[in-house]
């Protein structure tokens, strides 16, 4: 099992371009997540997925839009680049869903490097 | 929303040395998990711990959830343990991290 991927690693944009970020995970999970990462600070949730088909806002969603293509994939897609969106994007997925006592237990990608110009 | 602190923000330790990490939550939680977020970035599921008390060899950890509070025990500290260790509360359906606390262990 590869877990959760994602691409690409790293990025360089100019501000006003667009890009789409991928994630896809193997594990069958029910939900998905897209978090950024600040130089300093925990982790952010910009938009979430409980289930396919569905998708809501998180704490900062402001600039970015999402896909959830199908239960393996998650797109998070910035359609006009700003320097305030440089920042390491994380996709996460759960189960969100079963029996046991851990289907709340998240887990993370490698995460993608994105610089704004 | 939901406030997480975590103490101390800063750790630096000898190889050898045990220490504790805390994070204090502000409101009822649904889950916690702690983080290792190694110096490439990768962030590691160390422990999904919404209460009681978990052990994973030199790490162990225990959540009073009726107080609002976990702790991050590591013992015997390696220089690979250096990193950002984050505790993360589920919050109705969103995961938030606290800040974290960064330690370096020197050898």
């Amino acid at each position: 099992n590869a877990g959760v991927t994602q691409t690409p690693k790293f990025q360089v944009l100019k501000t006003g371009q667009s890009m789409t970020l991928q994630c896809a995970q193997d594990m069958n999970h029910n939900s998905m997540y897209w978090y950024r990462q600040d130089p300093g600070m925990g982790l952010r949730l910009i938009y979430y997925s409980a289930s396919e088909g569905t998708t809501d806002k998180g704490e900062v969603p402001n600039g970015y839009n999402v896909s959830r293509l199908n239960k393996r994939e998650f797109s998070l897609r910035l359609e006009s680049a700003a320097p305030s969106q440089t920042s390491v994007y994380f996709c996460a997925s759960s189960e969100a869903r079963g029996s046991r006592s851990s289907y709340n237990e998240q887990f993370f990608g490698p995460g993608t490097r994105l610089t704004v110009l | 929303g939901i406030q997480v602190e975590q103490s101390p923000p800063d750790l630096i330790l000898q190889e050898g040395a045990n220490s504790t990490l805390r994070c204090n939550f502000s409101d009822s939680v649904n889950n916690l998990q702690w983080f290792h977020q190694n110096p490439w970035g990768q962030l590691i599921n160390l422990f999904y711990i919404p209460s009681g008390t978990k052990q994973n060899g030199r790490l162990s950890a225990t959540t009073v959830a009726t107080e609002r509070y976990s702790l991050l025990y590591i013992s015997s500290s390696q220089t690979t343990d250096s990193g950002v260790y984050f505790c993360a509360v589920l919050y109705g359906n969103k995961l938030v991290f606290g800040a974290g606390t960064i330690l370096r262990v020197k050898s």
